[in-house]
């Protein structure tokens, strides 16, 4: 089945620190990645969607200048967190809609948690 | 406004049925997801329905109904791996996917 791969699945650093997530689509091309941010107990929160070859569309209340997106690739998406402080500290998780699919079900990468001291 | 409910919580016993619903109020339908997920784990497809009817698919069965904007998962022969949380998510009418809040499957011994 469609397999997609978050990179890192675990990050803790500084107050200050940029990090910078990574999502692959592994065995298909993914024109459109889904960004979403879950506090715990709470639901998924879509944040942005990644288009490819394109800038990415940021929910309301979703900083661009903050949470920066590239989806440089049909295979790669990044969700670059800048200047992090501790309320930015949470499970992040990308999807990927796979397109030979004919109802196109998002599946999901494994998650970052991102904790920031 | 676009709307999707679900029980926050329910409980079930091991071996047992369970039912979770959802309602859902949404500018267009392009079909209904379920996905599963266990506490501090990304989210697992585990059906979709467009087509009124059941869908079974081994210990879990999804059915839908358009006119009613209803739709249940149905979870046969529980096992405590079960306890999980079962997001119901309906695709719009822009194919945005538009989430309910969850629904927390607790199973007892």
């Amino acid at each position: 089945g469609a397999v997609v791969s978050q990179h890192p699945s675990w990050v803790i650093c500084k107050s200050g620190t940029s990090v910078k997530i990574e999502c692959r689509s592994l065995d298909f091309q993914a024109t459109t990645m889904f960004w979403y941010r879950q506090f715990p107990k709470q639901s998924l929160m879509l944040m942005a969607t990644s288009n490819e070859g394109s800038k990415a569309t940021y929910e309301q209340g979703v900083e661009k200048d903050k949470f920066l997106i590239n989806h440089a690739s049909l295979t790669l998406s990044t969700l670059t967190v800048t200047s992090a402080h501790p309320e930015d500290s949470s499970f992040y998780i990308c999807s990927a809609r796979d397109p030979g699919t004919g109802y196109q079900p998002q599946h999901f990468g494994d998650g970052t948690r991102l904790s920031i001291l | 406004g676009q709307n999707i409910d679900q029980p926050t919580e329910m409980t079930a016993t091991e071996g047992a049925i369970v039912q979770i619903n959802c309602t859902y109020q949404t500018s267009g339908f392009n079909g209904l997801f379920w996905y599963q997920q266990h506490a501090g784990e990304a989210p697992t497809f585990l059906s979709y329905n467009v087509l009124d009817g059941l869908e079974e698919k081994g210990r879990f069965s999804s059915f839908l109904s358009r006119s009613k904007g209803y739709s249940y998962l149905l979870l046969k022969e529980l096992q405590m791996k079960d306890s999980a949380s079962y997001l119901c998510a309906v695709l719009d009418s822009n194919y945005q996917l538009i989430w309910g809040a969850g629904t927390k499957l607790i199973i007892k011994p």
